[in-house]
C-alpha cells in the first residue's frame, strides 16, 4: 500500500521557520520526482516545489524562491521542505505528492499557520 | 502563468444523471512536438487529498470508473460524469502543466440534487 505521511506543521510567527517532512512507503521512492503542493480555501491548490529523483534539481513557484528549500533523502524515503522567512500568505495545508508536474499519490497534509 | 477557469462553481445533479464540468485555459496546453495535451483532472472528497482522475485530457487513471471521461482540446476541456453516483460528491479541479508553474482551476463542487 502506498503511503505518504507529512509532519512538521504548526503555528509559527511571521519571519519564522519550519521544516516539513514527508515519509514515503509502498513504491520505489528513489526513482520518482516528488513535490509539495499547498491548499488554502482562498487561493485553492498551488504547486510549491518539486525535486528530481537524484535530488540534483529543484524547481519552485516564484512566491517561495529564496525562502523555501526542497530536499530528499532516498535512503530514508523522505522529502523535506525547509521554509524560512514565513509570511501570512504561506498559511496552508501542505501536501506531499509523487510526481513532477502531475501527482498520482498524495499524503493527507500538514497544516502550517503563520500568525502572530 | 496560465490561468485555469472552471465553470460552474457548483452544480447539483440527480443520482444517475449526467454532470458536466468545464475548464478553460488562458492559452493552449497542447504540446505540438508530441501532440500531447497537458491537462489533468482531480477529485477531492471532504477531508481527503486530491485524487488524480484523468491525465493528458482523456486518459483515466488506473481504477477510475468508466463513468468519468475527459474531452476537449486547445483551451477548452470538459469532465463528464455520465451517471452520477452518491460517492461522486466532491470538488473537481482541472490542472495544466504546459506552462511552469503548473496551475489549477478554482474547483467545481458537485452535489446531489
Amino acid at each position: 500500500e502506498v503511503q505518504l505521511v507529512e509532519s512538521g506543521g504548526g503555528l509559527v510567527q511571521p519571519g519564522g521557520s519550519l521544516r516539513l517532512t514527508c515519509v514515503v512507503s509502498g513504491f520505489p521512492f528513489s526513482g520518482y520526482y516528488m513535490s509539495w503542493v499547498r491548499q488554502t480555501p482562498e487561493k485553492g491548490l498551488e504547486w510549491v516545489a518539486n525535486i528530481k529523483p537524484d535530488g540534483n534539481e529543484q524547481k519552485y513557484v516564484d512566491s517561495v524562491k529564496g525562502r523555501f528549500t526542497i530536499s530528499r533523502d532516498n535512503a530514508r524515503s523522505s522529502i523535506y521542505l525547509q521554509m524560512n522567512s514565513l509570511r501570512g500568505e504561506d498559511t496552508a495545508l501542505y501536501y506531499c505528492a509523487s510526481g513532477r508536474w502531475m501527482w498520482d499519490n498524495w499524503g493527507r497534509g500538514t497544516l502550517v499557520t503563520v500568525s502572530s | 502563468d496560465i490561468v485555469m477557469t472552471q465553470s460552474p462553481n457548483s452544480l447539483a445533479v440527480s443520482l444517475g444523471e449526467r454532470a458536466t464540468i468545464k475548464c478553460k485555459s488562458s492559452q493552449s496546453v497542447l504540446y505540438s512536438p508530441n501532440n500531447q495535451t497537458y491537462l489533468n483532472w482531480y477529485q477531492q472528497k471532504p477531508g481527503q487529498p486530491p485524487k488524480l482522475l484523468i491525465y493528458r485530457a482523456f486518459t483515466r487513471e488506473s481504477g477510475v470508473p468508466a463513468r468519468f471521461s475527459g474531452s476537449g482540446s486547445g483551451t477548452d476541456f470538459t469532465l463528464t460524469i455520465s451517471s452520477l453516483q452518491a460517492e461522486d460528491v466532491a470538488v473537481y479541479y482541472c490542472q495544466q502543466y504546459y506552462g511552469i508553474p503548473p496551475t489549477f482551476g478554482g474547483g467545481t463542487k458537485v452535489e446531489i440534487k
